[in-house]
């Protein structure tokens, strides 16, 4: 109940396209949804978050959108650049203030490259 | 990503032996984590430590030890390392007070057991 499943694996993107990915949860307890970006050789780096009163945010090119009756959400990519290639986590976590749960759970992580 | 350091970046060891990774941090965050990365499985998360005396077991904990020295101080130990514990590892650190779960991750440490 606590596992995030995130696809795809692995996305090709030509340059200028939208890049899509989603992940789906099933712990309603949920309710901070962060993505997190990483360049090889680095540290995953947070990139946008949400929370589930909201049903979409955006930052510059990256958007989350969020269904939180469907339990699904996604991060799209605007515009993308060769300079976004990178590994894509979603993750989940509740606030430790509130509920039991206390953790971040991490999807398993996306490829993105984006090809000229 | 200096905010938070590891030490060493890089480590080849042999089977056997016992290791120590270090982590440390100038957030002024409570809480530190120690995870693991492998190709396909994402980040798993080993220990957490909500301070210095709250220390606590993550999904993969069996063959690793942790020691929090101070705050900004918390050290991953492999008491006697195997091959199957080649992975990339991850301290990272959240701010509860900010009010979510952001965590800030260090650079890595790259850990190959032969």
């Amino acid at each position: 109940q606590q596992q995030v499943k995130q696809s795809p694996q692995s996305l090709i993107v030509q340059k200028g396209g939208i890049s899509i990915i989603n992940c789906a949860y099933e712990n309603t307890a949920f309710d901070y949804f962060p993505w997190y970006q990483q360049f090889p050789g680095k540290g995953p780096a947070l990139l946008i978050a949400i929370r589930p009163d909201v049903s979409e945010k955006k930052e510059g090119r990256f958007t989350i959108s969020f269904n939180k009756s469907a339990k699904q959400f996604s991060l799209h990519i605007m515009d993308s650049q060769p300079g976004d290639s990178a590994t894509y986590f979603c993750a989940a976590s509740s606030n430790p203030k509130k509920t039991s749960y206390d953790k971040v759970i991490f999807g398993p992580g996306t490829s993105l490259s984006v090809i000229p | 990503d200096a905010d938070v350091t590891q030490t060493p970046r890089n480590r080849i060891t042999k089977t056997g032996k016992r290791i120590m990774l270090e982590c440390s941090q100038t957030k002024g965050h409570d809480r530190m984590y120690w995870y693991r990365q492998d190709p396909g499985l994402g980040l798993r998360l080993i220990y957490y430590s909500f301070d210095v005396k709250d220390i606590n077991k993550g999904e993969i904990s069996d063959g690793y030890s942790v020691s929090r020295q101070a705050q900004a101080k918390f050290s991953l130990s492999l008491e006697s390392a195997i091959p199957n514990q080649t992975a990339l590892y991850f301290c990272a650190t959240s701010d509860v007070a900010a009010g979510g779960e952001a965590q800030y991750f260090g650079p890595g440490t790259r850990l190959t057991v032969l």
